[in-house]
């Protein structure tokens, strides 16, 4: 069974920087797309990246240049470094996985860690 | 940006069929994919491509495509439907993905 659980969340201020992880079990990350996806609260859902199964990136234009996705492939683990941080990014952060041979189907989801940029 | 339209609401009867429709200009070109989240929950995949569901979904879940419409219609709606809907697509580029504004589905 495909689990994944993120980690990392917290109350940050403005300007700040965070690192979310999401662990993955029953999967490989080198098999998978792996997606993290956002909801603010009391709002609807935001792609936010990807990284694919061959390792390269892409982020929506909302977070580009400030949040990096990477990952560790030895613990199947998938990391969003979150940079320059604002008030408007306070949200549930998801990691959500695509399988290779269905990249776009986001079939497991974490629980979701809350990211808080505040004051 | 790219964006997708879906409606903010649709309510219904129990046994009732429940259509949930989500248009973009993309939609033509790239597959859609529709999530269901209740509250306090993670999003759940529920029709994949346009119409696939995947295993262990209920057959009253479907899902159509026609032109830069896509539709997601619940069969034989029951209270345990009740949640939140979001299409999701790609835009023109096949890079990104945009998920639509939502819709609440309300059983009453």
């Amino acid at each position: 069974e495909v689990q994944l659980v993120e980690s990392g969340g917290g109350l940050i201020q403005p300007g700040g920087s965070v690192r979310l992880s999401c662990a993955g079990s029953g999967l490989r990350v080198t098999t998978s797309y792996m997606n993290w996806v956002r909801q603010a609260p009391g709002k609807g859902l935001e792609w936010v990246s990807v990284i694919y199964s061959g390792g390269s990136t892409v982020y929506a234009d909302s977070v580009k240049g400030r949040f990096t996705v990477s990952r560790d492939t030895s613990k199947n683990t998938v990391f969003l470094q979150m940079n320059s941080l604002r008030v408007e990014d306070t949200a549930v952060y998801y990691c959500a996985r695509a399988p290779y041979n269905e990249s776009s189907a986001f079939y497991q989801w974490g629980q979701g860690t809350l990211v808080t940029v505040s004051s | 940006s790219y964006e997708l339209t879906q409606s903010p609401s649709v309510s219904v009867s129990p046994g009732q069929t429940a259509r949930i429709t989500c248009s973009g200009d993309a939609l033509p070109k790239q597959y859609a994919y529709w999530y269901q989240q209740k509250p306090g929950q993670a999003p759940a995949l529920i029709i994949y491509k346009d119409s696939e569901r995947p295993s262990g979904i209920p057959e009253r879940f479907s899902g159509s495509s026609s032109g830069t419409t896509v539709t997601l219609t619940i069969s034989g709606v029951q209270a345990e439907d009740e949640a939140d809907y979001y299409c999701k697509s790609a835009d023109s580029s096949g890079l990104h993905y945009v998920f639509g504004t939502g819709t609440k589905v309300t059983v009453l």
